[in-house]
Formats: C-alpha cells, sequence, structure tokens
C-alpha cells in the first residue's frame, strides 16, 4: 500500500517555542491528510482536515491559531504547534486516504512531542 | 453523526487461546467499517475493512472480524494468539458517500488493549 513518511518521531521542545511536523505521501498525490491526536492509552482523535491548496478545517474545540496546518503541495502536509505548553505534549498521527486500497487510509508512524 | 464504543479497554489473553474484542457503532448513515492496530509509539496499520458483501472478513496476521448490521457490531477474532499480537487494537468507521476519490474522516473507538501472555 502507499506510505506516508512523518518527521519528526521524536522531539522534546521548551514552553513557549514553536514544533513543525511534516508529513509527506510517497509515490502518490494526496489531496486530503487527516492529523489526529492521541493521549496515553486513548484513542485517536481528529484535530483537523488539511486539504492542499485551501484552508484546513478544524473540530470544534481545536484552535486554528495554535495548530498551524499547510498543506502547501500535493505531497507535503505540515501541522505546526506553536508557542507550545506541557500540555501540548502529545502523540501526533497524520493519515491520508490510500490511493492503491479501496476506501484504505494510510498513518504516518507519529511523532511524540514532549514540551518542557 | 458515527460513534464507535470497544467496551473492553484491556483484554489479558494467553498465548494460543482465541480471542474476540467488541466493537459496536452507532450511525445515522451507511459506514465502512475497519480494524487498526497501533505498536508502542508506532502509527496505525490496517488489520481488515468491511465495505460490502460477505459479513465475514478475514485480515492480516490471522485476524478476522464479523459486520452484524442487526446488532450494529463488528468484533474482531483470532483463534490462536501468539505473543507479538500484543498491542492496541482500534475500531473505526468512515461513511459512506461523497465524491469519488475524496476521503471521509475515521471516526475511532477508544481502543482495546490486547495482552498476550505466556
Amino acid at each position: 500500500g502507499a506510505v506516508v513518511s512523518q518527521h519528526p518521531s521524536r522531539v522534546i521542545c521548551k514552553s513557549g517555542t514553536s514544533v513543525k511536523i511534516e508529513c509527506r505521501s510517497l509515490d502518490f498525490q494526496a489531496t486530503t491528510m487527516f492529523w489526529y491526536r492521541q493521549f496515553p492509552k486513548q484513542s485517536l482523535m481528529l484535530m483537523a482536515t488539511s486539504n492542499e491548496g485551501s484552508k484546513a478545517t478544524y473540530e470544534q474545540g481545536v484552535e486554528k491559531d495554535k495548530f498551524l496546518i499547510n498543506h502547501a503541495s500535493l505531497t507535503l502536509s505540515t501541522l505546526t504547534v506553536t508557542s507550545a505548553h506541557p500540555e501540548d505534549s502529545s502523540f501526533y498521527i497524520c493519515s491520508a486516504r490510500d490511493p492503491l486500497a479501496n476506501y484504505g487510509y494510510t498513518f504516518g508512524s507519529g511523532t511524540r512531542l514532549t514540551v518542557v | 453523526a458515527q460513534s464507535v464504543t470497544q467496551l473492553d479497554s484491556q483484554v489479558p489473553v494467553f498465548e494460543e487461546a482465541p480471542v474476540e474484542l467488541r466493537c459496536n457503532y452507532s450511525s445515522s448513515v451507511s459506514v465502512y467499517l475497519f480494524w487498526y492496530v497501533q505498536y508502542p509509539n508506532q502509527g496505525l496499520q490496517l488489520l481488515l475493512k468491511y465495505l460490502s458483501g460477505s459479513t465475514l472478513v478475514k485480515g492480516i496476521n490471522g485476524f478476522e472480524a464479523e459486520f452484524n448490521k442487526s446488532q450494529t457490531s463488528f468484533h474482531l477474532r483470532k483463534p490462536s494468539v501468539h505473543i507479538s499480537d500484543t498491542a492496541e487494537y482500534f475500531c473505526a468507521v468512515s461513511p459512506h458517500g461523497g465524491k469519488a476519490g475524496t476521503a471521509s474522516k475515521l471516526t475511532f473507538g477508544t481502543g482495546t488493549r490486547l495482552q498476550v501472555t505466556l
């Protein structure tokens, strides 16, 4: 199936700084990417849907100014956590529709963000 | 809107024993159903999915699931588990419809931790 490469896998940053997470679709074009957040031992909560060339659609309760999403090309979507705080520490995962699988989705390997 | 319920947060089982992980869903429209597995600090890997047709779906690693429309369930089963099956399992749904080629968002259950021991 199709592969989504997510980077970095782990990042530690200081409070108040910003962190960028990248997701790249390899060998396929992803017009839509989904960004999820996962707290320890909990499910994945959809944060936003990014669409190439247009503004992202955020889920209710997600701060647009804190979690900046950019989908500038058909193979790259980025999530920037701005002015990070310890409560932003979490596991972030991106996902895209797998064009090689009938109604399948492929997921990135996730980013463990720790804000100290 | 859709919702997914995984009643069992943890399921301990001995190696080579059978296992069933339960999943029930609620939706006002028809849905596609999925089971994913997540190993520690990793993304999700698709085990199997139900789109249409036969209600018994076979997936990877010896897992299978049965779609029961009347009970709105999609329970995951494996006749004999292995230590390597220890992981978090998520049931998810996605609504039918939308434009061809577009992606609909997945709604996940809270997950079931399968712990296989000797």
